[in-house]
């Protein structure tokens, strides 16, 4: 039961383009949404979050975009660098000690 | 930045033998996780744990999972009797109250042979 789904497992960017990584969910109850990056061997970084409240969080070059109709939230990353090249979780929660969701990621590769 | 600090990296065990991982959660955090990925795969939920006892559980953490947080510090995930399909990466996570706030560890990569 894939709760929280990333539909591409990759992705190629030029640098200095955008990226566009998208996620959907299926459960109505998460409110809280979060962005993850991983690196090989290490654990995941938090990047960016929103909330059900809202339907956009800018965070520098992070943007992230939820459609609570579509079930669709995206991160957008402009400009892209090679150092973003890594692992990008998609995340949800609902309220109270709810864990964390997380959908398969997909690899972001930059390239310059 | 406080951090979240998981030992060992890596940990080669036999199958049937006990495991132990262990992770220091960050000092003023309320509650404590685990999560495991297996290669290639999404990272999963296994425990939550807040006030000294599990408040929810996956069904991957069956009767051979435990977690104890035995001196106010150390948050430790047993395994009693591995199996092949525990090799995994096993990430320990922390929160304070927040639900925006979960620190991950590094990981122990676990390899069952």
């Amino acid at each position: 039961d894939q709760q929280v789904k990333q539909n591409s497992p990759s992705l190629s960017v030029q640098e200095g383009r955008i990226s566009i990584l998208n996620c959907d969910y299926t459960n109505s109850m998460f409110d809280y949404f979060l962005w993850y990056k991983k690196y090989p061997a290490e654990g995941p970084t938090f990047l960016i979050s929103i909330s059900s409240i809202k339907d956009k969080n800018e965070d520098g070059r992070f943007t992230v975009f939820l459609n609570k109709s579509a079930k669709h939230l995206s991160l957008h990353i402009v400009p892209s660098q090679p150092g973003d090249s890594a692992v990008y979780f998609c995340a949800a929660s609902g309220r109270g000690n709810t864990p964390l969701v997380f959908g398969k990621g997909t690899r972001l590769s930059v390239i310059a | 930045e406080p951090e979240v600090t998981q030992t060992p990296s890596h940990q080669v065990t036999q199958m049937g033998q006990e495991v132990i991982l262990r992770c220091v959660p960050i000092s003023n955090h309320l509650y404590f996780y685990w999560y495991r990925q297996i290669l290639g795969q999404k990272v999963e939920f296994l425990v939550s744990f807040y006030n000294n006892e599990i408040s929810e559980k996956s069904e991957i953490f069956d009767d051979q999972f435990s977690v104890e947080r035995p001196d106010g510090s150390n948050f430790t995930l047993k395994i009693r009797s591995t199996k092949l399909e525990d090799s995994a990466m096993y990430f320990c996570a922390s929160r304070q109250g927040s639900p925006y706030g979960y620190t991950f560890g590094s990981g122990t990569r676990l390899t069952v042979v």
